[in-house]
């Protein structure tokens, strides 16, 4: 099946500085990317993804970018602010009839964002 | 729509005894996960329906683990007897694959119930 690695573990930055999280992926057959945020006691909310089709894709201060060929995906937060400080997850998935539906996720990066 | 609706929000019992967790997905989404979160193991799937058949159970740790999903409308997860490394946040998420005839594979997911077993 497949396996999605993420790094780093934690990551700490100056409010106003950028962020950025990386993460791999073995199954060549996974088309989508989501990208999760979990603040402190809530629960995993999606905030950006992308599909295959395309290489990059913005939100405001958050992008995400493809690498098909190297079968990675980053986030990457500008401006970051304190209320950026959560864990996110990046997950896989793939069309795949007997997997459909299902996400692989990351271990998940702890963002602390200092002001 | 309320959205993923989880109880209970905590669960405190003891060792040995019977634990129920419950789960309401998103009206009309067709697909249900559990998840286990963990500091030690991250976020773990358990278990997933599709359309009310579980499609995949590798993810249970053992037998005193059971869920069910009765209808598209209400599934559970039991532990039976409970240990306490079972503590641990459980969530539920829902999604639904096709949206007029293209994928959305977007979760949800419940605000979670933290389980501690003592």
């Amino acid at each position: 099946g497949e396996n999605v690695e993420q790094h780093p573990s934690t990551l700490s930055v100056q409010e106003g500085d950028s962020a950025v999280i990386k993460c791999t992926y073995s199954d060549s057959a996974s088309n989508y990317f989501p990208w999760y945020k979990q603040e402190l006691g809530k629960r995993p909310q999606l905030i950006i993804d992308i599909r295959s089709n395309v290489g990059e894709k913005k939100d405001q201060r958050i992008a995400v970018t493809l690498n098909k060929t190297a079968k990675h995906f980053s986030l990457h937060i500008t401006e970051t602010q304190p209320e950026d400080s959560a864990v996110y997850f990046c997950a896989a998935s793939s069309d795949r009839g007997s997997t459909l539906g299902r996400l692989y996720f990351g271990r998940g990066t702890q963002l602390t964002v200092w002001p | 729509d309320a959205g993923v609706i989880q109880s209970p929000r905590h669960e405190v019992t003891e060792m040995g005894q019977e634990v129920t967790l419950r789960c309401k997905p998103i009206s009309g989404h067709d697909y249900l996960f559990w998840y286990r979160q963990t500091m030690m193991r991250g976020l773990e799937l358990l278990i997933y329906f599709n359309n009310n058949v579980p499609i995949d159970d590798s993810g249970m740790p053992e037998d005193r683990f059971s869920a069910k999903m009765p209808n598209a409308s209400f599934s559970t997860l039991k532990i039976q007897p409970s240990e306490p490394r079972d503590s641990a946040v459980y969530f539920c998420a829902s999604s639904l694959a096709r949206l007029a005839g293209e994928r959305t594979d977007t979760q949800y997911f419940g605000p979670g119930t933290r389980l501690t077993v003592l």
